[in-house]
């Protein structure tokens, strides 16, 4: 059985640019919910991905957005990066409908400067 | 809006000496609580999930229960390498659908 990947693992970009982040979920697995983890925090929902279709949303601003393929695999962009978008960002797969444990992938860690 | 809070945010133990963590958490509609272990730099990993109030779940030195204000995770006779940041999350039965809520974590040291 395949875990969860994500690449990159790390990454530094400057303020006002644009980053893709990407997720492979686990085998079986066909919804992917992305997150956002400050220093010291738990995880925060940005969004969750079914079937290619947004499917619940955090409060996160539109710069967020994403995509999710036919293979389940899912991209998360962000535009025009901001200081405070530096956090490790957090991909989980799962089974879908609610109740349903999520199985991370190791993150990415991006910096903005 | 669903709430979770986890108490202590430190927690020092030497090893063998038993403790719980503690997760308040205010929901509409109780889905689903979670619990995950997660290591410094590494995404949370997996541990429990507790549907109704009186459930328990128990994984080697682990055991965790529910109420319906609150969920604790004992743990017994603690070895070094439980030491990580164990988090708490929720799931409710509302619009958005997959949404998880988490605690800031306790971060458990536990001495040799």
């Amino acid at each position: 059985e395949t875990g969860v990947t994500q690449s990159p693992t790390h990454l530094i970009k400057t303020r006002g640019q644009q980053v893709t982040l990407r997720c492979s979920s686990q085998s079986g697995h066909n919804t992917v919910s992305w997150y956002q983890q400050a220093l010291g925090q738990g995880p925060q929902f940005i969004f969750q991905y079914y079937r290619e279709e947004e499917n619940g949303r955090g409060n996160f601003p539109p710069r967020f957005s994403g995509l999710q393929f036919p293979n389940y695999s899912s991209e998360l962009n962000v535009n025009a990066l901001e200081l405070d978008d530096s956090a490790l960002y957090l991909c989980a797969s799962s089974q879908p409908g609610q109740g349903s444990e999520q199985y991370f992938g190791p993150g990415t860690r991006l910096t903005v400067t | 809006e669903d709430q979770v809070t986890q108490s202590p945010e430190a927690l020092r133990l030497q090893e063998g000496e038993s403790s719980s963590l503690n997760c308040s958490y205010t929901v509409s509609g109780l889905r689903g609580l979670f619990w995950y272990r997660q290591d410094p730099g590494k995404g949370p990993e997996f541990l429990f999930t507790l549907y109704s109030a009186g459930e328990e779940k128990e994984k080697e030195r682990l055991k965790a229960t529910l109420t319906k204000k609150e969920s604790f995770l004992h743990i017994t006779a603690p070895k070094p390498e439980d030491s990580a940041t164990y988090l708490c999350a929720v799931q409710a039965g509302d619009t958005n659908a997959g949404k998880s809520t988490f605690g800031d974590g306790t971060t458990l040291t536990v001495k040799p």
